[in-house]
């Protein structure tokens, strides 16, 4: 069976200060990893995913993320946060090998203030 | 840029009533998924369709239905609504099957409210 964990409901940083969001996950296999990001009143929006190759993947809006097999995480982050980064943020995985669709995470509401 | 619509972004409908929620994506993909989303509970898969007359149970299926007769067209049904109904329903869709099945693309949302 295939998981993921946010353990974080609720993260706050002051603008221009470095973000992390946290994701740890559990497959059989190898793991197929995203992030989504979901603005208020919104769908959500792919910000970047991890495959295979570089453990260090950069997205969309200056996010990029890490890939730690040994610790199963892939954690976002962002050097630098802006007030408009404030939203909701998903971690999802599916199992490489099957035919089995995303699990999402339960997601992680990020506030940077001003 | 990958489009997928849904038929209302607001609905309110009362205890029994049957409902119809509408998906369209016009990129040509196999896959197809309706999603619930819930504060504290993230987004639950409802059910999903690999291809056209294909379903396939998600975690949540009770009380719901779906039809995929086109493939760009993806159909969530209600049978007869109820108050715990009441969430933020969400389609998406990908490109490919299996292993190779991509990055899914989310509609905007329908906002559903079972009085």
């Amino acid at each position: 069976a295939q998981s993921v964990a946010q353990p974080e409901d609720q993260v706050n940083v002051a603008e221009g200060n470095p973000l992390t969001v946290k994701c740890t996950y559990s497959v059989s296999g190898n793991p197929y990893l995203f992030w989504y990001v979901q603005y208020p009143n919104r769908g959500l929006q792919f910000l970047l995913k991890y495959i295979t190759g570089d453990n260090l993947v950069k997205g969309s809006y200056g996010f990029e993320a890490e890939f730690n097999k040994s610790q199963t995480s892939f954690h976002l982050k962002k050097p630098s946060a802006l007030v408009s980064d404030s939203a909701l943020y998903f971690c999802a995985v599916r199992d490489l090998k099957g035919n089995t669709p995303l699990v999402f995470g339960k997601g992680t509401r990020l506030s940077v203030i001003a | 840029d990958v489009k997928v619509t849904q038929s209302s972004r607001y609905l309110v409908k009362r205890t029994g009533e049957k409902v119809f929620l509408e998906c369209v994506q016009d990129m040509d993909h196999e896959n197809m998924f309706w999603y619930r989303q819930d504060p504290g509970l993230g987004l639950r898969l409802i059910y999903f369709s690999y291809d056209v007359k294909m379903k396939e149970k998600g975690d949540i299926p009770e009380g719901y239905s779906v039809s995929r007769e086109k493939k760009e067209r993806f159909s969530l049904i209600l049978e007869s609504a109820s108050t715990n109904q009441t969430s933020m329903y969400l389609c998406a869709s990908s490109w490919g099957r299996g292993a190779v099945a991509d990055t899914q693309y989310f509609g905007p949302g329908t906002r559903l409210t079972v009085l």
